[in-house]
């Protein structure tokens, strides 16, 4: 199955600021089918980013997902307060479907 | 809109069967979506457990295939996830979620999530 790295494991920074999230994987996914998702404390995940760069619906444009073949990057520009959260990648090139094991993004 | 309301019970001994349905509202799974299943032990990531299409085509993590059932009531709509001989390590939060499109998608549809125990 391909494993997916997610670095760094926690990013302090303060509102205002930018926010780049690492996710690497242990082989080239399939069309760039790699997908971000942003989860809170007690809830579910949210669709953040699809096909690596792809904008879901009713995404914030200061979210931007890019990259290609094992290396992928989702950078949120400005940092608002509602964007401290933990932020997961998965792949869907190939089943099994697998995720990173995520980033947490903290106030500073 | 499209929502998913996840049931079952919170609380499972070990050995015996977990068990987890997801009805969903705002759409007819008949009509298409793949809708799938993961769970995710507290503090940690995501794993994704199975997926499944109206017609009854099903997907499975390998790990937990031997252990694991996905199936689909059209009738009902709403699907289920059965997990047999559960021990400490599925205690988890588990969630079903509606792909964007096919078997191997992104999600992004959510149901709210159920936080199963696995305890005598």
């Amino acid at each position: 199955e391909i494993v997916l790295t997610q670095s760094p494991g926690t990013l302090s920074l303060s509102p205002g600021e930018t926010a780049t999230l690492s996710c690497r994987a242990s082989q080239t996914i399939t069309s760039n089918y790699l997908a971000w998702y942003q989860q809170k404390p007690g809830q579910a995940p949210r669709l953040l980013v699809y096909a690596a760069s792809g904008r879901a619906t009713g995404i914030p444009d200061r979210f931007s997902g890019g990259g290609s073949g094992t290396d992928f990057t989702l950078t949120i520009s400005r940092l608002e307060p509602e964007d401290f959260a933990v932020y997961h990648c998965q792949q869907y090139g190939r089943l099994p479907l697998t995720f990173g094991g995520g980033t947490k993004v903290e106030i500073k | 809109q499209v929502q998913l309301r996840q049931s079952g019970p919170g609380l499972v001994k070990p050995s015996e069967t977990l068990s987890l349905t997801c009805s969903v509202s705002g759409y007819s799974i008949s009509s298409g979506y793949y809708w799938g299943w993961f769970r995710q032990p507290p503090g940690k990531g995501l794993e994704w457990i199975a997926t499944i299409y109206h017609s009854g085509d099903t997907y499975y993590k390998p790990s937990l295939q031997s252990r694991v059932t996905i199936s689909v009531d059209t009738s009902k709509n709403q699907f289920s996830l059965r997990l047999t001989s559960v021990t400490a390590a599925d205690t988890a939060f588990y969630f079903c979620a509606r792909s964007t499109g096919y078997y191997n998608d992104a999600f992004d549809i959510w149901g709210q999530g159920t936080m199963v125990t696995v305890s005598s």
